[in-house]
C-alpha cells in the first residue's frame, strides 16, 4: 500500500526557533519522487521541494532544508530561525506513475504556528 | 504571468442544486486535477485528465463530473448526487510525463446548505 504519514497534526513554536517536520512513507515502487508543500491561510498550495527516490543528498534552500533517508522511509522537512510568516499547513506527498500520470499521494498535513 | 485561476473563491448553494466550478491554467499543461480537502484532511483527487477529451476517475469521483474540451480548462460539476459537497476544492496541472510537480490554483471552498 502507498502511504504518507505525517505524526505530527500541530506544532506551536516561537519565533526563531527550529523546527521540524516528520514525513513518513510507505511504498513498494523503487521508482518514486516525495514532494513538501506549503498551504498558507489563503488556501493556495505552493510547490517547495522536489526529491527522487535515487537522491539521497539533503537539499538546503535558505532557511528551509531537507533529511531524505531512504532506509527509514524518512523525509523531514526543517526551518531554521523560523518566522511569523511560515505559519502554515505543510504537506508531504508522495508520487508514482499509475497509468502513465503521477499520482501525488499527501499526507494529512501539519499545522505549524509560529507566534512572535 | 503564468498560473491556474478558480472561480470564484467562495460558493454557496442549495441542496439539490448542481455547480459547477471553473479552473484556468496559461501553464501550457497536458495535464489537470481536482482534490477535495476536508477541514483537517490531506487532499484526495476527484478527477484527473491527461490530455484534452479524456478524463479519469480518482479515489472519490461519485457525485462529481468533469469534462475537458479545451487544453486551458477543466470545470468540475458537484452533483446532487454528492452527499456531502461541502468542502475546499483545488484545482491542479502539470507537465504531461514523468514525475512533474503539481501547481495549484487558490481553490475554491463550496458551501451547501
Amino acid at each position: 500500500a502507498q502511504k504518507v504519514t505525517q505524526a505530527q497534526t500541530e506544532i506551536s513554536v516561537v519565533e526563531k526557533e527550529d523546527v521540524t517536520l516528520d514525513c513518513v512513507y510507505e511504498t513498494r515502487d523503487t521508482t518514486y519522487y516525495l514532494f513538501w508543500y506549503k498551504q498558507p491561510p489563503s488556501g493556495e498550495l505552493v510547490f517547495l521541494i522536489r526529491r527522487n527516490s535515487f537522491d539521497e543528498q539533503n537539499e538546503i534552500s535558505g532557511r528551509y532544508s531537507w533529511n531524505f533517508q531512504k532506509s527509514t522511509s524518512s523525509f523531514n522537512f526543517t526551518i531554521t530561525a523560523s518566522q511569523v510568516v511560515d505559519s502554515a499547513v505543510y504537506f508531504c506527498a508522495l508520487t508514482l506513475l499509475s497509468g502513465g500520470y503521477n499520482k501525488l499521494i499527501f499526507g494529512a498535513g501539519t499545522r505549524l504556528a509560529v507566534h512572535p | 504571468d503564468g498560473g491556474i485561476t478558480q472561480s470564484p473563491k467562495y460558493l454557496f448553494r442549495k441542496e439539490g442544486q448542481n455547480v459547477t466550478l471553473s479552473c484556468e491554467q496559461n501553464l501550457n499543461h497536458d495535464a489537470m486535477y481536482w482534490y477535495r480537502q476536508d477541514p483537517g484532511q490531506g487532499l484526495r483527487l476527484i478527477y484527473y485528465s491527461q490530455i484534452v477529451n479524456d478524463f479519469q476517475k480518482g479515489d472519490i469521483a461519485e457525485g462529481y463530473s468533469v469534462s475537458r474540451e479545451k487544453k486551458e480548462s477543466f470545470p468540475l460539476t458537484v452533483t446532487s448526487a454528492q452527499k456531502n459537497p461541502t468542502a475546499f476544492y483545488l484545482c491542479a496541472s502539470s507537465a504531461r510525463t514523468g514525475f512533474n510537480e503539481q501547481y495549484f490554483g487558490p481553490g475554491t471552498r463550496l458551501t451547501v446548505t
